[in-house]
């Protein structure tokens, strides 16, 4: 029953590529994230979204941009890949509404190689 | 800005030895604290809200806000608690927007 939906699991662009990484929730969620997983330095958050056609910077938004045209699917977009951008791309849906909040439902992540 | 420090990178520990994974944040505010937890080849996937003040799969968390700490702990660990925990903070009024530590890498040696 898979609830978060990442595209691609592996991909391979080449530096100065426009790259899109998709993701697709089923539950109804209001709320989605995208983070980078990189080792030592844990998660950061890139962009965020609580509705359609809303988004909010994260930590490290620099040479990113996001678009969520439907509640179900939110995309990260690298404007121009840098080598630097090589990591895993987690994205996460969550409600707003307590108990729930707070209780991200992850995607598989996507592993991005830029050379 | 808020922030949450794991202090170890790797733990190694025998099975059936104690487990205290150390969690510390910094927020002035009433914090909601999380501790998620990636098993090889899996999802990252929650594992506890202090707000529930549960035990899953063993583990408990107690929030002291007066050490402004969230250490993850289970008494007996077993072979399959190793994997990546992380640590992270939700701020009240923040929008549902976590704050991720570093993560710990607990190993679990027969």
């Amino acid at each position: 029953d898979v609830k978060v939906t990442q595209s691609s699991r592996y991909l391979v662009k080449r530096t100065g590529e426009k790259v899109f990484l998709e993701c697709v929730q089923d539950m109804d969620h209001e709320n989605m994230f995208w983070y980078r997983q990189d080792p030592g330095l844990g998660l950061r958050l890139i962009y965020f979204s609580y509705d359609v056609k809303m988004k909010e910077k994260g930590d490290i938004p620099e040479g990113y941009s996001v678009s969520r045209e439907k509640k179900e699917r939110f995309s990260l977009i690298l404007e121009s890949a840098s080598t630097n951008q090589t990591s895993m791309y987690l994205c996460a849906s969550s409600s707003p509404i307590r108990p729930a909040r707070g209780g991200y439902t992850f995607g598989s992540g996507t592993r991005l190689t830029v050379v | 800005a808020q922030r949450v420090t794991q202090p170890e990178k790797l733990l190694s520990v025998f099975k059936g030895a104690p487990v205290e994974l150390k969690c510390n944040y910094s927020y002035s505010g009433s914090p909601e604290l999380f501790w998620y937890v990636q098993y090889s080849r899996q999802r990252l996937q929650l594992l506890l809200r202090h707000i529930s003040r549960e035990s899953i799969k063993g583990f408990t968390a107690d929030l002291n806000k007066g050490e402004t700490s969230f250490h993850l702990k289970k008494p007996f660990a077993q072979e399959e608690d190793s994997a990546m925990y992380y640590c992270a903070l939700s701020l009240t009024g923040g929008g549902n927007k976590l704050t991720f530590g570093t993560g710990t890498q607990l190993k679990v040696e027969l």
